[in-house]
């Protein structure tokens, strides 16, 4: 089966590093994606790794280890606009021939002043 | 820019009344996806579409049903509400089957 394990919440700093991690197991992997969504409002796309190691795009960076089925995301220099939910997905393989996105519960980030 | 376009946004049912959600993209996207979330229970698959005239089950399809007959368009059916399908749904599409995810602004539905 498919299994997703990410925190339910974290709260952080203005300012400060936040790393938020995400366990998977699930057969026929082929890619994690990160998606950040607001209160009320729809999923958007941050990051994406299909290979082990590091991604860098600005302030978010997302690590991927296939071999330990882990992954992370790095927010930096933390914006009180981050305040969010930050939803780990990974493409893996229901039968047949379409490997769909798989969303763990998500983490809710509240950035304190 | 549209996107991703889903109507309606608010919607209250009735047990047992049927209704369709629309979803349109304006991305030539091949690839169409129905997904509804629960607090506590994160996005789950309930229908997708690989092209047009094409469509297959996802994790939770039962008491949904699906039609992709435009590439542009993805319904999504009711067609007997139950109070367990209170949920917020969101259509969402690729290009591919490997590429990012691109979603419209939700559906709340509330089934009395």
């Amino acid at each position: 089966g498919q299994n997703i394990d990410q925190p339910t919440e974290m709260t952080a700093t203005e300012g400060a590093i936040v790393q938020i991690n995400c366990t998977y197991q699930t057969s026929g992997f082929n890619g994690l994606f990160w998606y950040q969504q607001h209160a009320g409002e729809a999923p958007t796309f941050l990051s994406y790794n299909v290979l082990d190691g590091l991604e860098e795009k600005g302030r978010f960076s997302s690590f991927l280890s296939r071999s330990k089925g882990y992954s992370y995301l790095l927010l930096k220099e933390l914006q009180m606009k981050d305040s969010a939910s930050y939803l780990c997905a990974v493409r893996a393989w229901l039968g047949g021939s379409q490997g769909n996105l798989i969303f763990g519960k998500g983490t809710k980030l509240s950035v304190k002043p | 820019n549209a996107g991703v376009t889903q109507t309606p946004k608010f919607r209250v049912l009735k047990t047992g009344q049927s209704m369709t959600l629309l979803c349109a993209q304006d991305m030539n996207h091949e690839y169409m996806y129905w997904y509804r979330q629960d607090p506590g229970m994160g996005l789950r698959l309930i229908h997708y579409s690989v092209g047009e005239g094409t469509t297959a089950k996802g994790e939770v399809p039962d008491g949904y049903n699906v039609s992709r007959l435009k590439k542009q368009n993805f319904l999504l059916g009711l067609e007997s509400a139950a109070p367990s399908q209170t949920s917020v749904y969101f259509c969402a599409s690729s290009s591919t089957g490997h590429e990012k995810l691109f979603f419209g602004s939700g559906t709340q539905l509330s089934v009395l």
